[in-house]
């Protein structure tokens, strides 16, 4: 069964950079990887998305290796704010079909 | 910014009642989709819709689920015969593009379906 796993938690201090990997080992070849955030009672909210290699925006950094069987979230200098649970969502490939799949979710709890 | 939106934000019913929930896409949006949270578990993908069709679905979007946009405006999810085990948050994403091409799916603040 194809499974898209993450750390259950991580703890990270302000100020630092933290770093969240996504494991997809039956990733669609051809769609995107997008990782959201969310917050308690709220929908997920975008961060970044991409297809490989290295992808960057205002708020992170997104790193997809060559096989693309997973990828990881890099959140510089984090700050009390960044608190909450993060998902990757992958295009998995069952069978022929692709369905959407969220990661199972890291809570990223950020330490003052 | 525009935005998706949900109603209602919270529904109360009764194990076999039909309910429908509703979801207003961002106007020029053409992709359409819906998850389930339950209660402490991570978000899972039921459902996506273009073009007037479902385009995939989950195991979850059984025979009891449709989804539907009668007026071309308003996106729904019908439940026809509620279970306890539907109890959960419902969320409505939309997108402008969909596979295969850069996208964001945005999504709505939920409807908290709870089924007694």
């Amino acid at each position: 069964l194809a499974k898209t796993t993450q750390p259950i938690s991580m703890d990270s201090y302000e100020g630092q950079e933290v770093n969240i990997t996504c494991s997809h080992n039956n990733i669609a070849t051809n769609d995107y990887i997008t990782w959201y955030q969310q917050f308690p009672s709220q929908g997920p909210r975008f961060i970044i998305q991409g297809y490989k290699t290295k992808v960057t925006n205002e708020v992170a950094s997104l790193f997809i290796p060559a096989d693309r069987k997973s990828s990881t979230l890099s959140l510089p200098r984090v700050s009390l704010s960044d608190t909450a649970v993060y998902y990757c969502l992958v295009p998995i490939s069952n069978f022929g079909n692709e369905k959407l799949t969220f990661g199972t979710g890291t809570r990223l709890t950020i330490i003052p | 910014e525009p935005e998706v939106t949900q109603t209602p934000s919270h529904q109360v019913t009764q194990m076999g009642q039909e309910v429908i929930l509703r979801c207003v896409p961002i106007s020029n949006h053409l992709y359409f989709y819906w998850y389930r949270q339950i209660l402490g578990q991570k978000v899972e993908f039921l459902v996506s819709f273009y073009n007037n069709e479902i385009s995939e679905k989950s195991e979850i979007f059984d025979d009891q689920f449709s989804v539907e946009r009668p007026d071309g405006s308003n996106f729904t999810l019908k439940i026809r015969s509620t279970k306890l085990e539907d109890s959960a948050m419902y969320f409505c994403a939309t997108a402008l593009r969909g596979f295969g091409e850069p996208y964001e799916q945005y999504f709505g603040p939920g409807t908290r379906l709870t089924v007694t």
